[in-house]
């Protein structure tokens, strides 16, 4: 199975901060990899697939970038809303593992 | 509009067998392979597995293989997951996703609102 390993797992930020998460596959994935946004209480939400494509209806601070083992989910500008949990999921090959997930938070 | 509709809440006790269900409408049900993830108590989500609705293809994770099934009706445009014997480790948040592929690139762009499963004696 493919790791997927989150960092930091958590963070506390304010609003208009730049956010910046981190997923590392335990091999190379090519863009073969996902992010997932989870309000508390609610189901998680596609924000950006292919490494780096934005999911229509997602708001154009959110971006991500990234091939091979290293990737990265950037938010530019946080607003109220993005405070929730971020998961990375790899596409490449099954079983689809996902990241263990990072908590942003209020400073 | 494209929604996934899951059923409702299940408390069952050790032992018991359960079916939960996922219903798609507003698309092509049988275009799209049906996902199922697993959510614990405030931790992360977990691939279970997923199916072809065309031809009820299945994949599995190892870490379920065995202890849940997976089906589809495609009649009714109906996914579902299915345990035999439940123990209190299945106690969780049970999702229903759509897979969706472009470029050989694949990602879950719909998802069901939840299932709360609850195994307690």
């Amino acid at each position: 199975d493919i790791q997927m390993t989150q960092s930091p797992s958590s963070l506390s930020a304010s609003v208009g901060d730049r956010v910046t998460i981190t997923c590392r596959a335990s091999q190379s994935i090519s863009n073969y990899l996902n992010w997932y946004q989870q309000k508390a209480g609610k189901a998680p939400n596609l924000l950006i697939y292919a490494a780096s494509s934005l999911q229509s209806g997602v708001p154009s601070r959110f971006s991500g970038s990234g091939s091979g083992t290293d990737f990265t989910l950037t938010i530019s500008s946080l607003q109220p809303e993005d405070f929730a949990a971020y998961f990375c999921q790899q596409s490449y090959s099954t079983p689809r593992t996902f990241g263990q997930g990072t908590k942003v938070d209020i400073k | 509009e494209v929604q996934l509709v899951q059923s409702g809440v299940e408390v069952k006790k050790p032992g018991e067998s359960l079916r939960i269900s996922c219903k798609g409408s507003g698309y092509s049900f049988t275009s799209y392979w049906i996902n199922w993830v697993r959510q614990m108590p405030g931790k992360g989500l977990d691939w279970m597995g997923r199916i072809d609705p065309a031809d009820s293809y299945t994949n599995y994770s190892p870490s379920f293989q065995g202890h849940v099934t997976i089906s589809i009706d495609k009649s009714i445009s109906t996914a579902y997951l299915q345990w035999s014997s439940l123990k209190a480790s299945d106690t969780a948040m049970y999702y229903c996703a759509r897979r969706y592929c472009s470029g050989g690139r694949c990602q879950l762009d719909y998802w069901g609102q939840g299932t709360l499963v609850t195994v307690s004696s």
